[in-house]
C-alpha cells in the first residue's frame, strides 16, 4: 500500500535553532516527492519538489534531501524564525501510466512551532 | 504568479442544506482538484478534473458531487450537508502534462473552512 509517514508529528524549538523533519515513504512507481509548507488557516505552498535522480535541493533557509534507495526525504530549516510556526507536509507522487494525473500521496505534516 | 481563489473563507451551514464551494484558478490550468484537510488524516482527494465538463473521484467521493463547466472554474457540491463534512476544503489547480512534465505541480487556493450545524 502507498504511504507517507512523516516524523516527529509536532516540534517546538527556539527561534534561530536548525531543525530537521522527516519524511518516509513506501510509494511505487515513485515519480516525484514535494514539501509544502502550511500556514495555519491556509492551504499549501510548495518548497521543492524532487525527482528520483535529485539528492538536495534548496530554498533559501530550506534544505530537502531525497534518498531514493531508502525512501526517505528530509526537509532542514536553518536559523528558524517565528515565520517558520506551520505544517510542513511531505507529499509523493506515483508515476502514472494512464489519465492526465499522477498519483499523489499527502503525508499527515509535521507542525513546527518556533518559539522566541 | 498562480491564482487560485476560493468563495468563502468560512462557512456555516445547516444538515441537510445544499451547499456549493467555488474554486476559480487564473493560469488556464486544465486539472483541477477538491481535497478536504482534517487533523491527523491530513489532505484527501475528493474529486478532480482534468478538462471541461470531464471529472474523476478521488479517494473520498461518497456525499459530494462536483461541477466544471468552463476550465477557470471547479465547484464541489455537497447534495446533503451532514455534520461529518465540517472540515477544510482545499481546492488546487495544476496545468497538464504536456507543459509539466511528469510533475504536476500543484498550486492550493486559500481553504474554505465549512463547519455543518
Amino acid at each position: 500500500k502507498n504511504q507517507v509517514e512523516q516524523s516527529p508529528q509536532s516540534l517546538i524549538i527556539l527561534e534561530g535553532k536548525n531543525c530537521t523533519l522527516q519524511c518516509n515513504y513506501t510509494v511505487s512507481p515513485f515519480s516525484n516527492l514535494r514539501w509544502y509548507k502550511q500556514d495555519t488557516g491556509r492551504g499549501p505552498v510548495s518548497l521543492t519538489i524532487m525527482t528520483f535522480s535529485e539528492n538536495t535541493k534548496s530554498n533559501g533557509r530550506y534544505t530537502a534531501t531525497l534518498d531514493a534507495d531508502t525512501k526517505q526525504s528530509s526537509l532542514h530549516i536553518t536559523a528558524s524564525q517565528l515565520s517558520d510556526s506551520a505544517s510542513y507536509i511531505c507529499v509523493v507522487s506515483a508515476s502514472s501510466y494512464g489519465g492526465s494525473q499522477g498519483n499523489l500521496i499527502f503525508g499527515k505534516g509535521t507542525k513546527l512551532s518556533v518559539k522566541p | 504568479d498562480v491564482k487560485v481563489t476560493q468563495s468563502s473563507r468560512y462557512l456555516v451551514k445547516r444538515t441537510g442544506e445544499k451547499v456549493f464551494l467555488e474554486c476559480v484558478q487564473d493560469m488556464d490550468h486544465e486539472n483541477m482538484f477538491w481535497y478536504r484537510q482534517d487533523p491527523g488524516l491530513g489532505l484527501r482527494l475528493i474529486y478532480f478534473s482534468y478538462d471541461v465538463k470531464m471529472k474523476e473521484k478521488g479517494d473520498i467521493p461518497e456525499g459530494y458531487s462536483v461541477s466544471r463547466e468552463k476550465k477557470e472554474r471547479f465547484s464541489l457540491i455537497l447534495e446533503s450537508a451532514s455534520t461529518n463534512q465540517t472540515s477544510m476544503y482545499l481546492c488546487a489547480s495544476s496545468p497538464p502534462r504536456r507543459t509539466s512534465g511528469r510533475i504536476y505541480e500543484q498550486y492550493f487556493g486559500p481553504g474554505t473552512r465549512l463547519t455543518v450545524t
